[in-house]
């Protein structure tokens, strides 16, 4: 069964603190895994999305990285700031059909105090 | 910032009423969804399409209906809500990805909906 496991479930952080969040899939056939960053009461927006071929990306203080033999991927942020404050999900895309499905996780609700 | 527009934001109503979720996107994507998300879990798809006149159900059994007959408009409807049907509703559009590339799939801010 395809499924993406995130965590911690929550995490509560200092700001300015660095963070790492989890993400283990199961996936197959793999195509592509994405973070995307989901604030209270609104969609999700993309922040990185990596291939096979990719291990890790970049995007401002936002890194993930991929370990596609182990199908882990990891989200690092540094210098938390308030408004890092917000649900993180991970997404697996497979490329088993022209649409190319999107598994979701659960997500990790961060909170970044002052 | 992605050019999709959900209406209303937040819609509380009756059990009956028939209910039109409006989902509109300026990219002149092909690939339009709705997903369906309850507090604390997973996205489900419920419906997607591939451009006008395509219309296919999701993973999530759902008693919604959509229809495409405009590119830039997905609209979802209930014939007859529930207290059941209570969540958040999302729509999304996308590109044609390269084949085996990934696609940017873009999120409209979603619909809140409370039947009671």
């Amino acid at each position: 069964k395809n499924q993406v496991e995130q965590s911690p479930q929550s995490l509560i952080i200092l700001e300015g603190k660095n963070c790492t969040l989890q993400c283990n899939y199961t996936v197959s056939p793999f195509s592509n895994l994405r973070w995307y960053k989901q604030d209270t009461g609104r969609g999700p927006v993309s922040l990185t999305i990596m291939t096979f071929s990719e291990n890790t990306k970049s995007n401002g203080r936002y890194t993930a990285t991929l370990d596609a033999d182990t199908k882990q991927s990891s989200l690092h942020i540094t210098a938390s700031q308030l408004s890092d404050s917000a649900s993180y999900i991970c997404v697996v895309s497979d490329r088993g059909s022209t649409l190319g499905r999107l598994y979701f996780g659960r997500g990790t609700q961060l909170t970044v105090w002052p | 910032e992605a050019d999709i527009y959900q209406t209303p934001r937040y819609l509380v109503i009756g059990t009956g009423k028939k209910i039109t979720l409006e989902c509109s996107q300026t990219m002149g994507h092909d690939k339009m969804y709705w997903y369906q998300q309850d507090p604390g879990m997973e996205l489900h798809l419920i419906h997607y399409s591939y451009g006008v006149n395509s219309t296919e159900k999701g993973d999530l059994s759902s008693e919604s209906t959509v229809s495409r007959i405009r590119t830039e408009h997905f609209p979802l409807t209930l014939e007859s809500a529930r207290p059941s049907h209570t969540s958040q509703y999302l729509c999304a559009s996308s590109e044609w990805g390269q084949t085996g590339g990934p696609y940017e799939q873009y999120f409209g801010p979603g619909t809140r909906l409370t039947v009671t």
